[in-house]
């Protein structure tokens, strides 16, 4: 059983282009994730959600959107795609929102051209 | 500033040896993470620590709160250890935002 799930695992895709890559944790945990990797594998979180409620929010694009329908599922939605925008992007999910290990997805990679 | 720095960036180890990656912070975390990343692109955690020492097979993780250091060791490594190790700190009072170190990519040969 996967516990953190996201999809798709590739997405290419055209500049000005809108998508979407959606997470769902069968864990049970109150708090998600999104994370950015970029080309040289160093990390940065995006936004964290702790049931349902936006608890971190980096700088980041007005231009990324994170919706979380329940507290099993994060999912994060681009627009007007650039090609900056390209990266691993890692969901991940922990118990509470202090102290506690993350558990992370298989990771998307997203390629903009 | 919350700062992370790991060191080595890089490290070749033939099978068999003791390996040690080293992560420093500034003051103040509430705990220091140890990640493991494969080839294949997935990320696992594989220690939480806010003091002392933790041991899971072959992996060992410490911190020394004064110093502001952790430290991963992997005895006995085995090129299937050859993989990007991270780790990541945690600041008192910043809800699970974890601030990054670079990674240590480590080859274990045979």
């Amino acid at each position: 059983d996967t516990a953190v799930s996201q999809t798709p695992k590739y997405l290419v895709t055209q500049m000005g282009n809108d998508k979407s890559i959606k997470c769902e944790q069968n864990l049970g945990h109150d708090t998600m994730y999104w994370y950015k990797q970029d080309s040289k594998k160093f990390l940065k979180i995006m936004f964290s959600y702790n049931n349902k409620e936006l608890i971190i929010n980096e700088t980041v694009p007005n231009r990324f959107s994170p919706k979380s329908p329940d507290k099993a599922h994060l999912n994060l939605h681009i627009n007007s795609l650039e090609l900056g925008d390209s990266a691993v992007y890692f969901c991940a999910s922990s118990r509470g929102s202090y102290n506690s290990p993350l558990h992370f997805g298989n990771g998307t990679r997203l390629t903009v051209t | 500033k919350n700062e992370v720095e790991q060191s080595p960036q890089n490290l070749t180890a033939q099978e068999g040896e003791f390996i040690t990656i080293n992560c420093s912070y500034s003051v103040g975390i509430s705990a220091l993470h140890w990640l493991q990343q494969h080839p294949g692109g997935g990320i696992v955690s594989l220690f939480m620590l806010s003091s002392g020492k933790k041991k899971h097979g072959r992996l060992i993780a410490t911190i020394n709160i004064q110093e502001k250091h952790s430290s991963l060791h992997i005895t006995a490594s085995h090129p299937r250890d050859s993989a990007v190790y991270i780790c990541a700190a945690q600041w008192a009072g910043t809800a699970s935002k974890l601030t990054f170190g670079t990674g240590t990519r480590l080859q274990v040969t045979l």
